[in-house]
């Protein structure tokens, strides 16, 4: 199957700072990526949908100024939690829609995001 | 509003079966599917239905029924690696994923 893959897997920064995470699409070309967060014990949350070369869509209740997505090729997406805080440790997943007609997306590893 | 609704949590033996319910409302259905997450991972993709009936892939069988708004993962010869969270999700008209909060698979020896 398709491999997506995340980076940093795991990232502890003081709060404050901005912590930049990338999704990567390794042997296809993803139309759509997704930014997802997920609580302990507690389902996925859709943050936004990230289109290659335009704006991403922001779920409600999302801050588009505080998680910037940028979508700049059809293999790398990239999250930035700015200005971190404390609330904002989560677990963040990205997965690749390839627009093929399985209508699978294909999950990053995942990050794990402590604010201290 | 769009809802999917699946057991918190299930207790089985290994060796066993298990059924994983899922029912689901949601504007425009363009599929469902099961993933399975351990606990600090992402999910993997287990079986994908747009058709009713039973999908089977080795131990693991996924049934549709559309009409009905209902799904169900059937886990056979149960191991203790399946202990994890099982995940039902219905992608809608738009195409976005529409989440149930997992069902957490408890196997016992």
């Amino acid at each position: 199957g398709a491999v997506v893959s995340q980076h940093p897997s795991r990232v502890i920064c003081k709060s404050g700072t901005s912590v930049k995470i990338e999704c990567r699409s390794l042997d296809f070309q993803a139309t759509t990526m997704f930014w997802y967060r997920q609580f302990p014990k507690k389902s996925l949350m859709l943050m936004a949908t990230s289109n290659e070369g335009s704006k991403a869509t922001y779920e409600q209740g999302v801050e588009k100024d505080k998680f910037l997505i940028n979508h700049a090729s059809l293999t790398l997406s990239t999250l930035t939690v700015t200005s971190a805080h404390p609330e904002d440790s989560s677990f963040y997943i990205c997965s690749a829609h390839a627009g093929r007609e399985a209508n699978e997306q294909f999950f990053g590893p995942g990050t794990r995001l402590t604010v201290l | 509003g769009q809802n999917i609704d699946q057991p918190t949590e299930m207790t089985a033996t290994e060796g066993a079966i298990v059924q994983i319910n899922c029912t689901y409302q949601t504007s425009g259905f363009n599929g469902l599917f099961w993933y399975q997450q351990h606990a600090g991972e992402a999910p993997t993709f287990l079986s994908y239905n747009v058709l009713d009936g039973l999908e089977e892939k080795g131990r693991f069988s996924s049934f549709l029924s559309r009409s009905k708004g209902y799904s169900y993962l059937l886990l056979k010869e149960l191991q203790m690696k399946d202990s994890a969270s099982y995940l039902c999700a219905v992608m809608d008209s738009n195409y976005q994923l529409i989440w149930g909060a997992g069902t957490k698979l408890i196997i016992k020896p």
